[in-house]
């Protein structure tokens, strides 16, 4: 089993709609978590870190569950430049808290 | 936000030469950098792990004499693919993070798109 494991999509969604992502990770000591976004031929920029209440930047809502081992991403009212490829990143504890990627899920956000 | 600067951006060379990547920490001090590959369509793959002043710790299946890694100060470290071919041709990319937090982000080179003929 990989240890951060993402559906890779693609997603294909309307302007306008709402789209979730989910991300499970293996390591139950993991630690730190975020969502990074990347565009083509790009590097991966942070979009938001994922705490365990929860948090919420503008249409993106980032959700932390602990026990089920997995963190999920909510994009509301997508707009076209939410195209992009979503990595979900995972810290574990230990030696240099090494970022750990998941493939990644590719949305397409269409007129 | 902090910025890691990588450089070149983009290499061809051919088979059997040296290329090195540099990748700099410009406003903050990088204890622990992190080299990723990245092939077409997949996911960043971890290569290996540099804390400055030490050796690179390697991941599995990545040939440390052929990916040659220094890390001789808190803001630089270099990745130095040795004699390359074509299977070497990916984006690599560059990672760093002040390694004395523990939930502190990882900020990214440009990264280095690298064609081997």
């Amino acid at each position: 089993r990989k240890e951060v494991e993402q559906d890779p999509g693609p997603f294909n969604v309307p302007e306008g709609a709402t789209v979730a992502f989910n991300c499970t990770y293996s390591n139950s000591a993991s630690q730190s978590f975020f969502w990074y976004r990347q565009d083509c031929r790009k590097e991966p920029k942070l979009l938001m870190s994922v705490y365990s209440s929860g948090n919420e930047d503008g249409r993106f809502t980032a959700q932390l569950n602990r026990a089920s081992q997995y963190i999920s991403l909510l994009i509301r009212d997508s707009k076209l430049s939410d195209s992009a490829t979503y990595l979900c990143v995972v810290t574990a504890r230990g030696g240099s808290y090494i970022p750990t990627f998941g493939r990644g899920t590719s949305l397409i956000v269409h007129p | 936000g902090a910025v890691v600067s990588q450089h070149p951006s983009w290499v061809i060379c051919k088979s059997g030469t040296s290329v090195k990547i540099e990748c700099r920490s410009l406003d903050f001090q990088a204890t622990t950098m992190f080299w990723y590959r990245q092939f077409p369509k997949q996911s960043l793959m971890l290569m290996a792990t540099s804390n400055e002043g030490s050796k690179a710790t390697y991941e599995q299946g990545v040939e440390k004499d052929k990916f040659l890694i220094n890390h001789a100060s808190l803001t630089l470290s270099t990745l130095t693919v040795t004699s390359a071919h074509p299977e070497d041709s990916s984006f690599y990319i560059c990672s760093a993070r002040d390694g004395r937090g523990v939930d502190t982000e990882a900020f990214f080179g440009q990264g280095t798109r690298l064609t081997v003929v």
